[in-house]
């Protein structure tokens, strides 16, 4: 079983919908979270992250942790085309490298 | 400052050829990291750098694969000999630190495809 688990999709949805995207782990120890975008063809791009429990937002985006079910999860609001893209989420333990979840291929349809 | 900087873009080449992938990462960061990207297999950490010293190698896939960093501001890929299942978007990235919520940035990529 992976560490970090998260479905590839793609999901597509229409132009202003909520879209809520999760990733699910196993090791208790994380406690960062993070949430990449990776437009086609470019490098990943740090969205926003989280330390612990609780929620974060930023804009349109929100991240929200929940540790007693260790799942995460990025909601955005208003989806726009221009958010089209995969989202990868990754979480670390204290000082240790970044754990990578599979991403999610999110298709916003106008 | 340029951001990570990632050469070639794109790279074709024939199994049993040997491939250099290059990479010059943000100055001042002391993290070098190199990544595989698949559709099976997502994205992979090979190999990460302190200081220029390599601290974690356990995810190069095998001999055929080496790194190194011979200073501050640049790093190489070396795949000897290329076989068509090394075909794969590879990433270098870079960051300050290891810890916490720091950001690490990616270059471009390099896609490679071994025929």
């Amino acid at each position: 079983q992976k560490e970090v688990e998260q479905d590839p999709g793609p999901l597509s949805v229409p132009e202003g919908a909520i879209v809520s995207l999760n990733c699910t782990y196993s090791n208790s120890a994380f406690q960062y979270f993070m949430w990449y975008r990776q437009y086609s063809r470019k490098g990943p791009e740090l969205l926003m992250y989280t330390y612990s429990s609780g929620n974060k937002e930023d804009g349109r985006f929100t991240a929200q942790v929940d540790k007693s079910s260790k799942y995460i999860s990025l909601f955005i609001r208003d989806s726009q085309p221009s958010d089209s893209a995969t989202y990868l989420c990754a979480m670390r333990r204290s000082n240790y490298q970044l754990i990578w979840g599979a991403g999610t291929k999110l298709i916003i349809k106008p | 400052d340029a951001g990570v900087i990632q050469s070639p873009r794109h790279e074709v080449t024939e199994m049993g050829q040997e491939v250099t992938l290059r990479c010059k990462p943000i100055s001042g960061h002391d993290y070098l990291f190199w990544y595989r990207q698949t559709m099976m297999r997502g994205l992979e950490l090979l190999i990460y750098f302190n200081n220029n010293v390599p601290i974690d190698d356990s995810g190069m896939p095998e001999d055929r694969f080496s790194a190194k960093m011979p200073n501050a501001s640049f790093s190489t890929l070396k795949i000897q000999p290329s076989e068509p299942r090394d075909s794969a978007v590879y990433f270098c990235a870079s960051s300050l630190r290891l810890a916490g919520g720091e950001e690490q940035y990616f270059g471009p990529g390099t896609r490679l495809t071994v025929t």
